[in-house]
């Protein structure tokens, strides 16, 4: 299976802040890779697929690169509402697996 | 609307059986490649099972193979997930969600969730 590391697991910051989060796939995975936004006791939500394309509805402060193994999710301008925790997904191949999630907290 | 509400869920011993469903509404459930996710108490998500539109093609996590069984209905509109033999690390919060594209993607609406405790 291809595993998908997070990093960091969690980290504090600022509204307003730009942060970025980081997925590693053990493998290449060309783009098949989305990230998704949950917050507790809520499902999750898909904010960007096939690497980069932003889901429709979802706020353009919301930014995703890479391909092959390593991805980045950035958020430009932290908002009150982004405080949640973030999880990578890869679809290239089966088992399809999710990165352990980043939690983002308010400093 | 857009929709996928699960049901089914509750609490079972360890060994036995439960049938979750999901229902869809709001959009062409027969065109999209169907999935399970679970997600454990405090833990991460983990996808379990998934379903090709038409049926013919269903791939499994595989700590589930042999003990869970997705099927769907499209003329109902109904996603299923039968679990057997049932362990306690089964238990989660089940999700269905429809996954876009036509080879199976991202995992694009999610239902609410329902729990399943595997517990004596």
């Amino acid at each position: 299976a291809i595993r998908m590391t997070q990093s960091p697991s969690s980290f504090s910051a600022s509204t307003g802040d730009r942060v970025t989060i980081t997925c590693r796939a053990s493998q290449g995975i060309s783009s098949y890779l989305a990230w998704y936004q949950q917050k507790p006791g809520k499902a999750p939500k898909l904010l960007i697929y096939a690497a980069s394309t932003l889901q429709s509805g979802v706020p353009s402060r919301f930014s995703g690169s890479g391909s092959g193994t390593d991805f980045t999710l950035t958020i430009s301008c932290l908002q009150s509402e982004d405080f949640a925790t973030y999880y990578c997904q890869q679809y290239y191949s089966y088992p399809q697996t999710f990165g352990q999630g980043t939690k983002l907290e308010i400093k | 609307e857009v929709q996928l509400v699960e049901s089914g869920g509750g609490l079972v011993q360890p060994g036995g059986s439960l049938r979750l469903s999901c229902a869809a509404s709001g959009f062409t459930f027969s065109s999209y490649w169907m999935s399970w996710v679970r997600q454990a108490p405090g833990k991460g998500l983990e996808w379990v099972a998934n379903i090709k539109q038409d049926g013919s093609e269903k791939y499994y996590v595989d700590s589930v193979k042999g003990r869970f069984t997705i099927s769907r209905d499209n003329a109902k509109n109904s996603l299923y997930l039968q679990m057997n033999s049932l362990r306690a690390e089964d238990t989660a919060v089940y999700y269905c969600a429809n996954q876009e594209g036509l080879r199976g993607g991202a995992f694009d609406i999610w239902g609410q969730g329902t729990m399943v405790t595997v517990s004596s």
